[in-house]
């Protein structure tokens, strides 16, 4: 099993532009999440779903999108990228035990 | 009051030490404890989970909860240079899909 991958590894974007970050897991887990970590910072929540079409906010959601509409992938979407979602993208999942594995990350620059 | 608390360090100590890191929580709905630890540029690797109050042995790795005091702890014995990395303690209330509430990790540097 590859486990959760995320791509792109690294991106610059300018402010107003808009990009999707991927994230797949191939656990064939129901629950994924998106989080976002600063430099010195924990990991807040972004998004999360707990299955195919079903979504909903976590701690941080503004300025950010998802959509699940297959198990394993589940991409967050930034609109109109500002600097301050420069920061480091990370995916996640779970099944209905609680050991949540993480993907390796997404940089994203935004200037 | 953040929900949950952990010094950042930088904590430095000699190979072969036995290292303390711990978090303090205010939230006493939290059920499930975890430890991560994240090397540099790397995604957050799960180290430990517990269940409530207890202990849990791992190896050299032992996770403690105490839900009284709200404080969560991780002993690493016989540290090695290998176990440098940034640990982070996280939590949640209930299973399935509850995300996670961090601590904002513990840089660990073990000396040669």
């Amino acid at each position: 099993n590859a486990g959760v991958t995320q791509t792109p590894k690294f991106r610059i974007l300018k402010i107003g532009q808009s990009m999707t970050l991927q994230c797949t897991q191939d656990m064939n887990h129901n629950y994924m999440y998106w989080y976002r970590q600063d430099p010195g910072m924990g990991l807040k929540l972004i998004y999360y779903s707990v299955g195919a079409g079903i979504t909903d906010k976590g701690e941080v959601p503004n300025g950010y999108n998802v959509s699940r509409s297959t198990t394993e992938d589940f991409p967050l979407r930034l609109e109109l990228a500002a600097p301050s979602q420069t920061s480091v993208y990370f995916c996640a999942s779970n099944s209905r035990g609680y050991e949540q594995y993480f993907g390796p990350g997404t940089r994203l620059t935004v200037t | 009051q953040k929900e949950v608390e952990q010094d950042p360090g930088p904590l430095s100590v000699p190979e072969g030490a036995i290292v303390s890191l711990n978090c303090t929580y205010s939230n006493s709905a939290f059920q499930y404890f975890m430890w991560y630890r994240q090397y540099s540029r790397k995604g957050p690797e799960l180290l430990m989970y517990t269940y409530s109050s207890g202990n849990k042995e791992d190896g050299r790795f032992t996770a403690q909860v105490d839900k009284s005091s709200k404080y969560i702890s991780l002993f690493i014995r016989d540290s090695q240079p290998s176990d440098s990395a940034t640990y982070l303690c996280a939590m949640r209330r209930g299973g399935g899909a509850d995300g996670l509430t961090f601590g904002k990790g513990t840089h660990l540097i073990i000396q040669p």
